[in-house]
């Protein structure tokens, strides 16, 4: 079992779409992450939230960390084909130990 | 700049056979992962070395599986009597440890490992 599950585990949409994918727990994080991987590579950092409500903005990204600091979202707005990846979310619990969510597979049609 | 290493990219191994994968940080990072990913899907945690303290191994999904970091810095994954169900992709990461739970992991490409 996931301890974060990411919603929905996969999305294929045309180029200037808009989206958004979630990841929910029944635990609290102290700081939540999310990650992009492509094929064949490590997941990179795309941003880390550490405050209950906090939203960052990234170019066409934004990221929020729910209130209670169990869930988080990210929406993408007028998605590119370069934006095609899995994006994973990851969550730090005690000790630094970070638990990854399922995963979310984007593909993005010109 | 060196990130992070891992060998081999791809193993091939018999059903029953031991394997080792190896990781080998960027210097100076204290903090070292082991995640298993199927398929594309999400990452399992396997096992979280940090500094000097003992590991926390509470990922390992059986005693066929043991890890260990030498000199706290490169570590190797042994994998005794491989099933079919071991065929996945082994991600190492590793981390500085003072920005703590803000700190970015870093990670290698992989180790692709096919048990027939």
């Amino acid at each position: 079992t996931q301890l974060l599950e990411q919603s929905p585990q996969f999305l294929s949409i045309q180029e200037g779409e808009n989206l958004t994918v979630y990841c929910n727990s029944s635990s609290v994080f102290s700081s939540l992450q999310w990650y992009r991987q492509e094929p064949g590579e490590g997941p990179v950092l795309l941003v880390t939230v550490v405050t209950g409500g906090e939203v960052k903005k990234l170019k066409r990204l934004t990221f929020q960390f729910g209130d209670a600091r169990k869930d988080s979202s990210l929406h993408i707005t007028a998605a590119q084909p370069g934006d095609t990846g899995l994006y994973l979310c990851a969550g730090a619990g005690s000790f630094n130990k970070f638990y990854f969510g399922s995963g979310t597979k984007l593909n993005v049609k010109p | 700049g060196a990130g992070v290493s891992q060998s081999p990219s791809n193993k091939v191994t018999e059903k029953g056979k031991d394997v080792e994968l190896r990781c080998d940080p960027i210097s100076g990072h204290t903090a070292l992962y082991w995640y298993r990913q199927s398929l594309g899907q999400g990452l399992e945690f396997l096992i979280y070395f940090q500094g000097n303290s003992a590991p926390d191994k509470s990922g390992l999904p059986s005693d066929r599986f043991s890890a260990e970091r030498t000199g706290g810095s490169v570590s190797t994954l042994t994998i005794q009597r491989t099933q079919q169900e071991d065929s996945a992709v082994y991600l190492c990461a590793s981390a500085p440890s003072s920005l703590g739970a803000a700190g970015e992991l870093f990670f290698g490409e992989g180790s692709r490992l096919t048990v027939l």
